[in-house]
């Protein structure tokens, strides 16, 4: 099947770092990417990571790649409430298209 | 604004009606595709265009569904005699051309919401 998960919700506390997993289906997909939805508004690529790398790090966020068990990961430190929004990884297919995780809803509270 | 947009971005209608929604791409793009996300899911692909050429679609669009890219610019859905579980955010994304070894980012518009009663 291509089920990408994630773990539905996360909820921590402002400054402190957050850390969502994923868990992709194929063991071949060259980029992965994390994107980020608020209400009201369409989806916007965070990062994305390319197959050759174990780790990226990109200002606050920090994406670790284990491909043996194809699994991702997306570290936000110091997280801010205009953190709070519902995350989603996601691998690339055929023709570019992408394959969306079920979405972890992530809240900060102050 | 030089973004990708969607009309309308919300559509109520009753069940058996038909609706289309619109597309139009970030203007030198020649790709874009269209996704469908339920409540509580990630978008789900359900077709792909590469200038007016339809390259592939997803057994999630029945033959209720059908996408147009007449001049390769802008994009149509239109889905027949709705149902309640046509229910969705469809969301449309658009991308430059291929790029070897590149991100190829997919800018994403802010959907269109449907509501079938």
């Amino acid at each position: 099947g291509e089920d990408v998960e994630q773990s539905l919700f996360l909820s921590v506390r402002e400054g402190d770092s957050s850390v969502i997993n994923c868990t992709y289906t194929d063991s071949s997909s060259t980029y992965l990417y994390w994107y980020k939805q608020e209400p009201g508004a369409g989806l916007q690529l965070l990062t994305y990571i390319f197959s050759n790398m174990d780790m990226k790090q990109d200002q606050r966020l920090t994406v670790l790649l284990n491909k043996k068990d194809k699994h991702l990961s997306l570290r936000i430190a110091d997280t801010q409430t205009g953190d709070s929004a519902i995350y989603f990884c996601a691998e690339r297919k055929s023709f570019q298209k992408l394959v969306f995780g079920t979405g972890t809803r992530l809240l900060v509270s102050p | 604004d030089t973004g990708v947009s969607q009309d309308p971005r919300h559509k109520i209608t009753k069940r058996g009606q038909n609706v289309t929604f619109r597309c139009d791409p970030i203007s030198e793009h020649n790709r874009l595709y269209w996704y469908r996300q339920t409540l509580g899911q990630g978008p789900e692909f359900l077709t792909y265009f590469q200038n007016e050429a339809q390259l592939e679609k997803s057994r999630l669009l029945s033959d209720r569904f059908s996408a147009e890219r007449p001049k390769g610019s802008f994009s149509t859905l239109e889905i027949q005699r709705t149902e309640q579980g046509d229910s969705a955010m469809y969301l449309c994304a658009s991308m430059g051309a291929e790029l070897a070894g590149g991100l190829n980012e997919q800018f994403f518009g802010p959907g269109t919401r449907l509501t079938v009663l």
